[in-house]
């Protein structure tokens, strides 16, 4: 199986911040890696698919890049909104998809 | 609205059996791959199963291969999950997820039922 892994698994950070989460896999994974936001008690949201391309609906502010086994997600200017848990998912294995362990943003 | 919506969630002892439900609506369920993926209580996300559109490719983890069994009924625009022998390491909020396009990413999700496997 592909691992994915990510840093930090938990970052505080302030409104207006620019943060920057990464993800690295345990082999190429070309551009199959997927980026999810999950806030508490809710389902997983898909934020950008294909390393880079951001799901309709989903704000400007949220980036993807990378691309082999280095990924970063970034987000310009942290909203009060965007404090909650990610996750890196790879689907170059496919149906054998793995995902990042997470990383909570949290509040500073 | 596309719209996932599971049903069949709750307590069943160590060794029971549990059939979960996916209810779809606002899209064209025949015309998408589905997959189940569980979230153990403060644990990170895990791949379950998949079905194709119309069943012919299914795939599982190894981790519940022999013991889950995903279908679909395309008439009724649902989506099941069949599991046997259920072990505690089981216990998790079992979701049903949308492949868009047979990509392996998955839009949307449903909320979400809780499966919790103890004695």
């Amino acid at each position: 199986d592909i691992q994915m892994t990510q840093s930090p698994s938990s970052l505080s950070a302030s409104v207006g911040d620019r943060v920057t989460i990464t993800c690295r896999a345990s082999q190429s994974i070309s551009s199959y890696l997927n980026w999810y936001q999950q806030k508490p008690g809710k389902a997983p949201k898909l934020l950008i698919y294909a390393a880079s391309s951001l799901q309709s609906g989903v704000p400007s502010r949220f980036s993807g890049s990378g691309s082999g086994t280095d990924f970063t997600l970034t987000i310009s200017s942290l909203q009060p909104e965007d404090f909650a848990t990610y996750y890196c998912q790879q689907s170059y294995s496919t149906p054998s998809i793995t995902f990042g362990q997470g990383t909570r943003l949290e509040i500073k | 609205e596309v719209q996932l919506v599971e049903s069949g969630g709750g307590l069943v002892k160590p060794g029971g059996s549990l059939r979960l439900s996916c209810a779809a609506s606002g899209f064209t369920f025949s015309s998408y791959s589905m997959n189940w993926v569980r979230q153990a209580p403060g644990k990170g996300l895990e791949w379950v199963s998949s079905i194709s559109s119309s069943s012919s490719y299914i795939y599982y983890a190894d981790s519940v291969k022999g013991r889950f069994t995903i279908s679909r009924d395309n008439a009724k625009n649902s989506l099941y999950l069949q599991m046997n022998s259920l072990r505690a390491e089981d216990t998790a909020v079992y979701y049903c997820a949308r492949d868009p396009g047979n990509y392996g990413w998955f839009d949307p999700w449903g909320q979400g039922t809780l499966v919790t496997v103890s004695s």
